[in-house]
């Protein structure tokens, strides 16, 4: 059972261009969760997904930073017009239906966004 | 509000025990968790502790709550090279499902 996979590993991209970054659940996964991660920092939550519905986007930036999870394909955070402060590590969670034992969530191994 | 505190940096030596310290403030918090993260890998969750259990162990691990003081530990008995790496505490509370996560603890094994 391959864990929970996102793409690319590291991304470079100019101030003022879109970075869009993927996640794929694990199998029999259907809630994704997206959070931030500055350096020398824990990570922030950022949303949380179901399949084709957002439940909980408290914690994204009001402009520039959308989410979906479509009913086919991997989740896709999306931020537009990059900025340097953007530059972060981009973490992916998978839940399983329901919340399992313990409503556990299971990390991927990030997208390293640098914006030059 | 949510906060989780943690200590930023432990260092021991290998074969000794580690104790990682965290500190919450949201008392609706019913999961607490904690995470291991290498350099520049992703998190793995090591255990978690539901909020009505004082102690949990597993294996190499103890994690106490102590509810009333909003107070989690994490020990490590015999701790390895391998064992060196961020840490990181985090709760779930009540009615949501995302984590609030401390700064991490680095921890350091030297022989």
């Amino acid at each position: 059972n391959a864990g929970v996979m996102q793409n690319p590993r590291h991304l470079v991209r100019r101030r003022g261009q879109e970075a869009r970054l993927r996640c794929s659940p694990m199998k029999g996964h259907s809630h994704v969760y997206w959070y931030r991660q500055l350096p020398e920092e824990g990570l922030k939550f950022m949303v949380y997904l179901q399949k084709e519905n957002i439940i909980d986007e408290s914690g994204m930036p009001k402009e520039r930073f959308s989410a979906e999870f479509p009913k086919e394909g991997p989740s896709i955070l999306r931020i537009q017009q990059v900025v340097r402060g953007d530059s972060a590590a981009y973490f992916c969670a998978s839940s399983p239906p329901g919340g399992g034992e313990s409503y556990e969530q299971y990390f991927g191994p990030g997208t390293r966004l640098t914006v030059t | 509000g949510e906060d989780v505190e943690q200590s930023l940096f432990l260092s021991v030596r290998e074969g000794d025990s580690s104790v990682i310290n965290c500190t919450y403030t949201d008392s609706s918090s019913t999961y607490l968790y904690w995470y291991k993260q290498e350099p520049g890998a992703g998190l793995q969750l090591l255990t978690y502790i539901f909020s009505n259990m004082d102690m949990k162990q597993d294996q190499r691990l103890t994690v106490l709550l102590n509810k009333k003081d909003k107070h989690l530990s994490l020990r490590i008995a015999d701790t390895q090279t391998g064992d060196s790496a961020i840490y990181f505490c985090a709760e779930k509370n009540g009615g949501y499902n995302k984590l609030i996560f401390g700064a991490g603890t680095r921890l350091a094994v030297h022989p």
